[in-house]
């Protein structure tokens, strides 16, 4: 079934270590990619998006994302995490067919110890 | 600018009673989409909606299930006859008028049914 992968789904740092979650989906055809961060207590929020143009996308916070087409992944990276940063990322995509629709990985629990 | 607001942002119903879930979208933003968080899973689209017309279903469940945005007040998901099954979390979304655009979230409706 189509999907989209999420392979970590806890990942525990200290602060200062650098980052990468994984995401990878298998839809083909036009594909709009999000990734949306959950803090505790709070609701969605996007971190970054890509739609079109250069594949490697700055979002907030000193996060990044690349979208390797060849691979249909768009990991997510921050060089330097900090304790603040503990929450749960969730790999969304957008297929052009289906609208508005998003499809989500289920998500990374990131815990950043101080 | 308000965000998307959801309420109730818990409620208990009992099997068989009705849920009903409300969601206000940001302000000019005419499109609202719902979701549901079943535990430890990531979030699945039901519904995508516009004023007074429903755009995509294809992720709500056959039976008991219902969704509408009227012209004027908030969108509204309702669950008649619940059961232990629909206790998660549903959260509501909403873009304005592009479907490629960010969707913001609200911060959810936690379900439980007892």
């Amino acid at each position: 079934a189509q999907s989209v992968s999420q392979h970590n789904h806890h990942v525990i740092l200290s602060e200062a270590a650098s980052l990468e979650l994984g995401c990878n989906y298998s839809y083909g055809g036009t594909v709009n990619l999000f990734w949306y961060v959950q803090y505790p207590g709070q609701h969605l929020q996007l971190l970054l998006k890509y739609f079109s143009g250069d594949p490697l996308v700055k979002g907030i916070k000193g996060f990044e994302a690349e979208f390797i087409k060849s691979k249909f992944s768009f990991n997510l990276r921050k060089p330097s995490v900090q304790w603040s940063d503990t929450a749960e990322y969730f790999c969304a995509v957008n297929k052009g067919s289906t609208l508005g629709r998003l499809y989500f990985g289920r998500g990374t629990q990131l815990t950043v110890w101080p | 600018n308000a965000g998307v607001m959801q309420n109730p942002r818990h409620l208990v119903r009992r099997r068989g009673q009705e849920a009903r879930l409300r969601c206000s979208p940001m302000k000019g933003h005419s499109h609202v989409y719902w979701y549901r968080q079943l535990p430890e899973e990531g979030l699945k689209f039901m519904v995508y909606l516009q004023k007074e017309n429903i755009i995509d279903e294809s992720g709500m469940p056959k039976e008991r299930f219902s969704a509408e945005f009227p012209k004027e007040g908030p969108s509204i998901l309702r669950i008649q006859q619940v059961v232990r099954g629909d206790s998660a979390a549903y959260f509501c979304a909403s873009s304005p008028d592009s479907v490629e655009d960010e969707q913001y979230f609200g911060p959810g409706t936690r379900l439980t049914v007892t």
